[in-house]
């Protein structure tokens, strides 16, 4: 079993509808838990945090975090095309280890105009 | 505030050699990690600097080697190259406060033939 996998891909979407991305995650240490987005070519950027369990909201991105299910998901609202991208989960243990981040293997959205 | 940069861009090397990577991390962040990313093993954590020290080492050999200065730029070392090194190396910085964010930089994108 992989310490954090995302949903398979690829997923589409229609312009205007919402996105759902999903990660679970092993261990149960894990403190902190970041959604980056990576365009083709480029390096991950980071589009949410989240420590606590329940919700987060940012523009159009909501993530949510269950701790005692071990899963956090993003849910992009409104999908743009220009949300066409794939988004990486990062989980760490944060506290001296928060500098090493265990990702998933992430989920590559399309979204159609 | 500038963000993390990363030279060189781009590498072609040949097996048998050694490459240096270096990283500068965003101004008063004293932590930076290095990652791999491969198409086959996705985003993978190599190790994480911290005060000129390393703190945290992933499940790589011992080819990969790093180092952290006193201005918290950081060098990444290959030694040997393999066919197989050919990736997108990425550095991220934190600031640390044990929960924090990292900021990735672009990458550097080294080929080995």
């Amino acid at each position: 079993q992989k310490e954090v996998e995302q949903n398979s891909g690829p997923l589409s979407v229609p312009e205007g509808a919402i996105a759902s991305l999903n990660c679970t995650y092993s261990d149960r240490g894990s403190q902190s838990f970041f959604w980056y987005r990576q365009y083709s070519g480029k390096s991950p950027e980071l589009i949410m945090s989240i420590y606590s369990n329940g919700d987060k909201e940012d523009g159009r991105f909501t993530a949510q975090l269950n701790k005692a299910s071990q899963y956090v998901s993003l849910l992009i609202r409104d999908s743009q095309p220009s949300d066409s991208a794939t988004y990486l989960c990062a989980v760490n243990i944060g506290g001296t280890n928060a500098g090493k981040s265990t990702f998933g293997d992430g989920t590559t959205l399309t979204v159609k105009p | 505030k500038a963000g993390v940069t990363q030279t060189p861009r781009y590498l072609i090397k040949t097996r048998g050699q050694q490459v240096t990577l270096s990283c500068s991390p965003i101004s008063g962040h004293r932590s930076v990690s290095w990652y791999q990313q491969t198409p086959g093993q996705g985003l993978q954590f190599l190790f994480e600097y911290f005060s000129e020290t390393q703190r945290n080492k992933g499940n790589f050999p011992g080819r990969f080697s790093g180092r952290q200065f006193s201005n918290s730029r950081s060098e990444m070392n290959v030694s040997t190259l393999e066919l197989g090194d050919s990736a997108l190396y990425l550095c991220a910085s934190m600031r640390y406060t044990g929960t924090d964010t990292q900021y990735f930089g672009p990458g550097t994108r080294l080929t080995v033939l």
